[in-house]
């Protein structure tokens, strides 16, 4: 069964840069869309955007300036990079697995495996 | 950025059937499939319904979901004290090119 963990600082500085790691177990990372979501404190989640495992990537452009997804086949493992944070990236960040495809004309795409989250701080 | 529309909160007694909407426009649900979301206190979302209506195995058959239109629902019935939990509905939007969650529906069992 296929599982996802989160690693990375739990605290950031002002106007630095977020690192956050997912590491895939239980499963190869070829053939998925490879996702980072995040959830504000009292807030609902946003998207943040995806690697697909040969590395193209798709980003929410309300971040897009500011993210980058990479990933690392040999390691299992793929990365979300947020430059020049503030307090408002303070949030539980979720990876996820997504699965993408077309069916009946219509474009489908969702996260079936999802990791614990990890929460980052944004302070000094 | 919530461009699909929830109801704040659902409620029910055990055993009763609760339905969750989820509006959005045809940029998102009207051109794409639906999935929605369930997120129990203080753990990561789980999947619950995708493609509109399928249920990923291990989910019970008291979830169902449809879509009409620009518009979704999520149905729990035989409602039990486990479900309380916030409910998200999700889509691909063609327009802003990015996967939008709805703005979640906490349900609480009385």
């Amino acid at each position: 069964q296929v599982q996802l963990q989160e690693s990375g600082p739990g605290l950031v500085k002002p106007s630095e840069t977020l690192s956050l790691t997912c590491t895939v177990s239980g499963g190869s990372i070829s053939s998925y869309y490879w996702s980072w979501i995040r959830q504000p404190p009292g807030k609902g989640l946003e998207w943040i955007g995806y690697i697909y495992y040969s590395g193209s990537t798709n980003y929410n452009p309300s971040l897009k300036s500011r993210v980058t997804i990479s990933v690392d086949t040999s390691k299992n493992q793929f990365s979300l990079k947020l430059s020049s944070v503030t307090a408002a990236d303070t949030a539980v960040y979720y990876c996820a697995r997504g699965v993408r495809g077309v069916e009946g004309g219509y474009y489908y795409y969702y996260m079936d495996v999802w990791g614990k989250g990890t929460t980052v701080t944004v302070s000094s | 950025q919530s461009v699909l529309t929830q109801p704040p909160s659902a409620s029910g007694t055990p055993g009763q059937r609760v339905t969750i909407s989820c509006s959005g426009s045809s940029s998102n649900i009207g051109s794409n499939t639906v999935n929605w979301y369930q997120q129990l206190p203080g753990t990561a979302p789980k999947l619950l319904i995708y493609s509109n209506n399928q249920r990923p195995s291990g989910v019970p058959d008291r979830f169902s979901g449809s879509k009409s239109g620009t518009s979704a629902s999520l149905a729990i019935s035989g409602l039990q004290s486990e479900d309380e939990a916030d409910y998200y509905c999700a889509a691909w939007d063609d327009s802003l090119n990015v996967h939008v969650f709805g703005t979640g529906t906490k349900v609480t069992v009385l």
